[in-house]
């Protein structure tokens, strides 16, 4: 399968500060990216929906100014935890697709630690 | 509202006997239905995918999954199960009235014994 990768795998950052996280496919043309948060024994919960060169499409509940994605070209998107509390301390998992009929593939998701 | 609901938290099966891990789905437009699976420490990998044609459809690793207009449903299925099927499958949507809709339900948890 095609595959994407997510970096960092993990990261530990003071409260208040801001991550990026980065969401690339490798091998194929990515013309949207989703992003997911799952809590411990939980599903995966879209965050946003990325489409390259328009803005992103939040979920009802998701603060747009919290979480910034940008998807600025067909193989990279970012999510960038703005101002992050320990409360935003979660898994976050990015997928690609490249097409709307065609299925996402998934990165190794990002531990992020807010202390 | 685009939604799906696998009602078992585990499925337990033993290592030979066919195995099925239920997934039912709700979406204003045409389905697109995708099965992956989960090891631990791993992400996601595609499993299988319904988009349109054979209700039927047949993926990786041997597992199959049928497509049930009338039930809302897409099952994902296997005919003799191995313990290295064991892992966490999660059944998933894509909304064909809004292609950045791609829900996933709860997951459900295989147990192959040997």
């Amino acid at each position: 399968g095609a595959v994407v990768s997510q970096h960092p795998s993990r990261v530990i950052c003071k409260s208040g500060t801001s991550v990026k996280i980065e969401c690339r496919s490798l091998d194929f043309q990515a013309t949207t990216m989703f992003w997911y948060r799952q809590f411990p024994k939980q599903s995966l919960m879209l965050m946003a929906t990325s489409n390259e060169g328009s803005k992103a499409t939040y979920e009802q509940g998701v603060e747009k100014d919290k979480f910034l994605i940008n998807h600025a070209s067909l193989t990279l998107s970012t999510l960038t935890v703005t101002s992050a509390h320990p409360e935003d301390s979660s898994f976050y998992i990015c997928s690609a697709s490249a097409g709307p009929h065609t299925e996402a593939f998934f990165g190794q998701g990002t531990r992020l630690t807010v202390v | 509202a685009q939604s799906v609901a696998q009602p078992e938290d585990q499925v337990n099966v033993a290592e030979g006997n066919p195995l099925t891990v239920k997934c039912t789905y709700s979406v204003s437009g045409n389905p697109y239905l995708f099965w992956y699976v989960q090891y631990p420490n791993r992400g996601l990998q595609f499993l299988l995918k319904y988009i349109t044609g054979d209700n039927l459809v047949k993926g990786s690793y041997g597992f199959e999954a049928e497509f049930n207009k009338s039930q809302t449903s897409f099952h994902l299925k296997k005919p003799s199960a191995l313990v290295s099927d064991s892992a966490l499958y999660f059944c998933a949507v894509r909304d064909g009235n809004n292609f950045n809709k791609f829900y996933f339900g709860s997951g459900t948890k295989l147990n192959v014994k040997p």
